[in-house]
């Protein structure tokens, strides 16, 4: 099953702060983080493992509670950079003998100066 | 150190023909995985292979959709007999192995069936 984000889009300004939610209804086994512009490959910016663990990257982290089988993206103090299209991928046994990585439908970000 | 190479990035196919898609992984990357992304949408998985084997093919079209990793060489997805619904970018990724690795993606072929 796909992962739910929320929310769809959302637009900053720079400088602002904003949280990217992510949840799946399987037992998951890791989450990653993914940031795609429009036109090009997405880009990996973090993966967080069963344990509850924050992560960090610059000024964007990411948090898993893997209870909830939930998973939060932060961006602080925006910038002009980080527009793009933000997608979840949780990670669960498929099944077929191996772990499956099944994307979100993402979150259009926009940062406007 | 080269990234994940896809080819060609932009390829025209008319209704009948044959799509061949290539990819070549980072180096030092054992696993390939292909997804599929139609406009405005997330990326959906269809295809998990290794060296010689594919591991899970669960999100790939029964019908006319193959893929491969040879021993050397490329991996392949190949759609034979295109359809206007197969028109989308396809994107290959690869990574290091499948537990605690982030995943590299190519820049996409995108695929127009006229």
């Amino acid at each position: 099953q796909q992962p739910v984000q929320s929310p769809q889009a959302v637009i900053l300004r720079e400088g602002e702060d904003a949280v990217i939610n992510c949840s799946s209804s399987k037992a998951l086994y890791s989450v990653h983080w993914y940031r795609q512009k429009h036109g090009e490959a997405p880009v990996f910016l973090m993966i967080l493992l069963k344990g509850g663990e924050q992560k960090g990257h610059e000024k964007i982290s990411a948090s898993f509670n893997e209870k909830k089988q939930q998973s939060s993206l932060y961006l602080t103090a925006s910038q002009l950079s980080y527009s793009g299209t933000y997608f979840c991928g949780t990670v669960a046994y498929s099944g077929a003998g191996s772990y499956q990585l099944t994307f979100g439908k993402g979150t259009k970000l926009s940062v406007i100066p | 150190n080269a990234g994940v190479m896809q080819n060609p990035r932009h390829l025209v196919r008319r209704r009948g023909q044959e799509a061949r898609l290539r990819c070549s992984p980072m180096k030092g990357h054992s696993h390939v995985y292909w997804y599929r992304q139609l406009p405005e949408e997330g990326l959906k998985f269809m295809v998990y292979l290794q060296k010689e084997n594919i591991i899970d093919e669960s999100g790939m079209p029964k019908e006319r959709f193959s893929a491969e990793f040879p021993k050397e060489g490329p991996s392949i997805l190949r759609i034979q007999q295109v359809v206007r619904g197969d028109s989308a970018a396809y994107f290959c990724a690869s990574s290091p192995g499948q537990d605690v690795h982030g995943y590299t993606f190519g820049s996409g072929t995108r695929l127009t069936v006229v």
